[in-house]
């Protein structure tokens, strides 16, 4: 069956302009995550959705970050007044219920803000 | 604060080794341990998830051990191929809040034909 997909596979964008990544994760999942993969800090947890509970927004660098997920499924990230230090991989993964999953991961959007 | 640590960074190996990949992290009370693999350019792919109570999981030439007592993983690669090169990754979720996961910073395998 279909991955994880996320789009675009690569942005652009200007400093201070605002970005949306979208993830479409595996059918049925409940669970999603996205995580940073960047050169100085390696790979970062962001938020995660779990359902319709509330979600654990502590990987959240700043108030310019966040997402959500609509009808429990699709989910975008947005980020607000990009900065150059907003460069990097955003990885989006789901699993079938939980933390107590095995995750799946989409192919990534690398985000360059000149 | 879970810290996460993998030894080496790098690693290259003739073809058809045996090896190690060792993961350490600082607070035992964990809710599991993940590795996973990535490959230049592309998504993480999860290779053995091991839950706490569980001491080791095997998927073919892979094996994966936990001793959480002295806050140690490692990834057993038998018979090593030049398509097992890649970054592996360990991550580990804590019991306080197991839905964040804490990854370490990989070791990045290559494998000479």
């Amino acid at each position: 069956g279909a991955g994880v997909s996320q789009s675009p596979s690569n942005k652009v964008t200007e400093k201070g302009k605002d970005v949306e990544l979208r993830c479409d994760p595996i059918s049925g999942h409940t669970a999603l995550y996205w995580y940073r993969q960047s050169l100085g800090q390696g790979l970062e947890f962001l938020i995660y959705f779990q359902g319709n509970s509330a979600p654990d927004k502590s990987g959240l660098p700043s108030d310019r970050f966040s997402a959500e997920r609509t009808g429990g499924s699709v989910s975008t990230l947005t980020i607000q007044r990009t900065q150059q230090e907003d460069s990097a991989v955003y990885l989006c993964a789901s699993s079938p219920t939980g933390p107590s999953d095995t995750q799946y991961f989409g192919p990534g959007t690398r985000l360059t803000v000149l | 604060k879970q810290e996460v640590t993998q030894i080496p960074a790098a690693l290259s190996v003739p073809e058809g080794e045996n090896l190690v990949l060792n993961c350490s992290f600082t607070d035992s009370a964990i809710y599991n341990l993940q590795w996973f693999r990535q490959d230049p350019g592309k998504g993480l792919t999860s290779l053995l998830l091991i839950q706490s109570s569980q001491r080791e999981q095997t998927s073919g030439r892979l094996n994966a051990s936990l001793d959480k007592s002295s806050g140690r993983s490692t990834l057993y690669i038998a018979a090593s191929q030049p398509g097992d090169s890649a970054t592996y990754l360990c991550a580990v979720r804590r019991k306080s809040s197991a839905s964040k996961i804490i990854f370490g910073s990989g070791t990045r395998l290559s494998i000479r034909p």
